[in-house]
């Protein structure tokens, strides 16, 4: 079982740009949540899917938007990119009929923003 | 509001030494708490939680509800502990947690 799998792992992108990015989750689970991690901070709670829909959302502006799939994988979109978006973004996966099932997180991808 | 706090961003204790690492919490009701860790070169993975009562590599946490804390501890810390170390409090279902700023523990030989 490969875990959680992102991608990619790094991005650069520009100032003003759209960006997309992928999770697939743990085998098994049907639930996915999006973490930003900024440098020195712990991870922040963008949002969580399951079910094709977005469950909870965090504090974080409608240029953040997100899609799960059927096959429970999911996007994270960021629309007009700003210097600030620079993070490490985490795709974390859970069972959500399993409540003592941990959440698994990826690598994360790393997006710079120029 | 509901938030994590890591008083400590870097810890460093030699190989046999006691570690504690701190945490406290903001939460209005019972709180669910949790610590990861990511050791280097690592993915963010779960340490332990608070409602299993459980010791995981040696590490314990005890949930002390009159001071809002979840403190970290380890009797005798070993080099292959030292690693970034996040509290964690669940904020509205079991994948929406908020995380403190972390705590990193290096622990020299």
């Amino acid at each position: 079982d490969a875990g959680v799998t992102q991608s990619p792992t790094h991005l650069i992108k520009t100032r003003g740009q759209q960006v997309t990015l992928r999770c697939s989750p743990k085998s098994g689970h049907d639930t996915v949540s999006w973490y930003q991690q900024a440098l020195g901070q712990g991870p922040q709670f963008i949002f969580q899917y399951y079910e094709e829909e977005e469950r909870q959302r965090g504090n974080f502006p409608d240029r953040f938007s997100g899609h799960q799939f059927p096959n429970y994988s999911s996007e994270l979109n960021v629309n007009a990119l700003l210097l600030g978006d620079s993070a490490l973004y985490l795709c974390a996966s859970s069972d959500r009929l399993d409540y003592n099932s941990p959440l698994h997180f990826g690598n994360g991808t790393r997006l710079t923003v120029t | 509001a509901q938030r994590v706090t890591q008083p400590e961003k870097l810890l460093s204790v030699f190989k046999g030494a006691p570690v504690e690492l701190k945490c406290n919490y903001s939460y209005s009701g019972s709180p669910e708490l949790f610590w990861y860790v990511q050791y280097s070169r690592q993915r963010l993975q779960l340490l332990l939680r608070h409602i299993s009562r459980e010791s995981i590599k040696g590490f314990t946490a005890d949930l002390n509800k009159g001071e809002t804390s979840f403190h970290l501890k380890k009797p005798f810390a070993q080099e292959e502990d030292s690693a970034m170390y996040y509290c964690a409090l669940v904020g509205g279902s079991q994948g929406n947690l908020i995380f403190g700023k972390g705590t990193k523990l290096s622990v020299k030989p």
